[in-house]
């Protein structure tokens, strides 16, 4: 299995902070490589796909980037609401699989 | 506006069956791969098992491969998770997520889950 890591862990910001996640497989998976987020109590909510595409409705200060191993989701300007917890996945191999998560609290 | 509405989540013994759904709406639900995700409270999300379009296609996630089943009416716009062999650590959320149209490994849309205990 394809085995996906995310760094850090937790990440304490303030509003307006440039933000930026790490996520890293265990091997290759070109670009197939999508980032969740997901707030206490709530279902999971999809932002980008294809390692940086934003679905429809996600704001422009979300952006991913990355290929092969190495991917990054940076938020430009974090607001209020983006205080969560966030995923990526891949779905390059069966079984698709997630990162561990990163947790995004208020410093 | 699309709608995944998961249903049948219960607390079953260790050993007992149960069987998920999940309505569709606001969408052409024939045309998408279907998936189902869980994640154990307070814990990561896991990735379950998908459905081709036409149901021709599943696949599973190691944990689940050989217990769990997948399957879907096209008429019903339902799609379903047949769970058997259920262990403890099956305790989970379980979600139903729409296939991206031409990233289909991937989600766009989640339900907002069903919780399933596995308990004596």
């Amino acid at each position: 299995d394809i085995q996906m890591t995310q760094s850090p862990s937790t990440l304490s910001a303030s509003v307006g902070d440039r933000v930026t996640i790490t996520c890293r497989a265990s091997q290759g998976i070109s670009n197939y490589l999508a980032w969740f987020q997901q707030k206490p109590g709530k279902a999971p909510k999809s932002l980008i796909y294809a390692a940086s595409i934003l679905h429809g409705g996600v704001p422009s200060n979300f952006s991913g980037s990355g290929s092969a191993t190495d991917f990054t989701l940076t938020i430009s300007s974090l607001q209020p609401e983006d205080f969560a917890t966030y995923y990526c996945q891949q779905y390059y191999r069966y079984p698709f699989t997630f990162g561990p998560g990163t947790t995004v609290d208020i410093k | 506006e699309v709608q995944l509405v998961e249903s049948g989540g219960l607390v079953v013994q260790p050993g007992g069956s149960l069987r998920l759904s999940c309505a569709a709406s606001g969408f052409t639900f024939d045309d998408y791969t279907m998936h189902w995700v869980r994640q154990v409270p307070g814990k990561g999300l896991e990735w379950i098992s998908l459905i081709s379009w036409d149901g021709a296609s599943t696949n599973y996630g190691d944990s689940v491969r050989g217990r769990f089943t997948i399957s879907r009416d096209n008429t019903k716009h339902s799609l379903f998770l047949q769970m058997n062999g259920l262990r403890s650590d099956d305790t989970a959320f379980y979600y139903c997520a729409k296939g991206h149209y031409s990233h289909s490994g991937t989600f766009d849309s989640w339900g907002q889950g069903t919780l399933v205990a596995v308990s004596s």
